[in-house]
């Protein structure tokens, strides 16, 4: 089975250039969250939706960041404009409804803001 | 969600069992207790999780004490490719909230 799918896998670009991270959940998951790494602050839970429908948000850092979900295979996140504080890795991760289910993690892009 | 401490890193010798602890002492009844691990630069992977039973799979087992206030990760025979940062977390919502987790180290 396919797992999580996010592209790209890396990106690199000047400050104040939009940026699209993509991300394609696990086929039959309702759930899909956005997560951000980085070395000061670790894993972070950005947004996540269910039934493409953004359910908590309270991670996003600010107004820069927006993420869709116009259908149950594909999900966005962008940052518009991009600042150098905003690299990171970026991880999509889905599963499906209930507590006794895993999240499965794409592998994740890796972002530099120049 | 309760919040869980782990030690900050830990060594194991390959070939011998990896028994990693986790304090979750404020826990609830409803809040099942998952173990996921993020080998360098990859995207976090499941391990194992469980409520109140203790739990085994091909990777590993997962012993909860009867009070389930904490809880050991056991990898039976480490080896090198177990090398990660190991992170227990305690679920009672949708969302999981990453600590800072223990660093394994196998060493040969």
């Amino acid at each position: 089975d396919a797992g999580v799918i996010q592209s790209p896998r890396h990106e690199v670009t000047e400050m104040g250039q939009e940026v699209t991270l993509r991300c394609k959940p696990i086929s039959g998951h309702d759930y899909l969250f956005w997560y951000r790494q980085t070395m000061m602050r670790g894993l972070e839970l950005l947004i996540y939706f269910n039934n493409n429908v953004p359910i908590d948000d309270s991670g996003m850092p600010e107004d820069r960041f927006s993420a869709k979900m116009p259908n149950a295979s594909f999900s966005t996140l962008k940052i518009q404009p991009s600042e150098p504080r905003d690299s990171a890795v970026y991880f999509c991760a889905s599963t499906k409804t209930g507590r006794n289910q895993p999240q499965h993690f794409g592998d994740g892009t890796r972002l530099s803001i120049l | 969600d309760a919040k869980t401490t782990q030690p900050p890193s830990m060594d194991c010798a390959e070939g011998r069992a990896a028994n990693l602890p986790c304090n979750h002492s404020t826990i609830s009844g409803n809040e099942y207790v998952y173990w996921y691990r993020q080998i360098h630069s990859q995207g976090p992977q499941y391990i194992i999780h469980g409520l109140k039973n203790n739990e085994t799979n091909e990777m590993a087992s997962l012993i909860i004490t009867e009070d389930r206030k904490s809880s050991t990760l056991i990898l039976p025979h480490a080896t090198l490719r177990d090398t990660a940062v190991y992170y227990c977390i305690a679920v009672g919502t949708d969302k999981l909230i990453f600590g800072t987790g223990t660093r394994l180290q196998v060493f040969p």
